[in-house]
């Protein structure tokens, strides 16, 4: 069974990006989707995209203009950056194998948005 | 963009059996995948493709999908069964969208 693992700061400043890396572990990254998916504290969850290994990529589009996902297969690792933050993005912040649905997930992250 | 809506909260009592509802216009066309989430947990993937099991999740866990509504049924419901269940699905429009989410509470 593949393991993933969500890394990055866990404070990010109003208007600066949030950057997290997922590192598949037990599996290689190639041949599949990846995916992020965030959950507000107390709230429902909130697909944000995925990438394929190839590098194609597909995004909410309520957030499309603010996310880029990449993938670094020599790593086994996807990426995730969300520009120009807000409060409205702290959240649990969830990496996920799939594209069509996340058959396995990380533990999640929480970032927290604030000064 | 597609909107799913759940019911907040769905009790019931052990040994009795537990349907949460998804609707969503014309959902029955769309394939529908149900999360189960435990506080504190990431969400577990409890059937996928409106009906199919992953390895791991036990048979009382089934689904079906019709019409304007998916509905996911727990049968013989334990005590350990009490999480937040959530619907996805893919939709032309808005991509993957996830349902409001349902508290099941076992009595």
């Amino acid at each position: 069974q593949v393991q993933l693992q969500e890394s990055g700061p866990g404070l990010v400043k109003p208007s600066e990006t949030l950057s997290l890396t997922c590192t598949v572990s037990d599996g290689s990254i190639s041949s599949y989707s990846w995916t992020w998916i965030r959950q507000p504290p107390g709230k429902g969850l909130e697909w944000i995209g995925y990438i394929y290994y190839s590098g194609s990529t597909s995004y909410n589009p309520s957030l499309k203009s603010r996310v880029t996902i990449s993938v670094d297969t020599s790593k086994n690792q996807f990426s995730l950056d969300l520009y120009s933050v807000t409060a409205a993005d702290t959240a649990v912040y969830y990496c996920a194998k799939g594209g069509g649905f996340g058959e396995a997930w990380g533990q999640g992250t929480l970032v927290t948005v604030s000064s | 963009s597609y909107v799913l809506t759940q019911p907040p909260s769905v009790s019931v009592a052990p040994g009795k059996t537990a349907r949460i509802t998804c609707g969503g216009n014309n959902i029955g066309s769309k394939s529908v995948h149900w999360y189960q989430q435990k506080p504190g947990q990431a969400p577990v993937l409890v059937i996928y493709y409106d009906s199919d099991r992953p390895s791991g999740i036990p048979e009382r866990f089934s689904g079906s999908n019709s019409g304007n509504t998916a509905t996911l049924t727990i049968s013989r419901v334990e005590a350990g069964d009490e999480a937040d269940y959530y619907c996805q699905v893919w939709d032309s429009s808005s991509d993957h969208a996830f349902g409001t989410g349902t508290k099941v509470t076992v009595l």
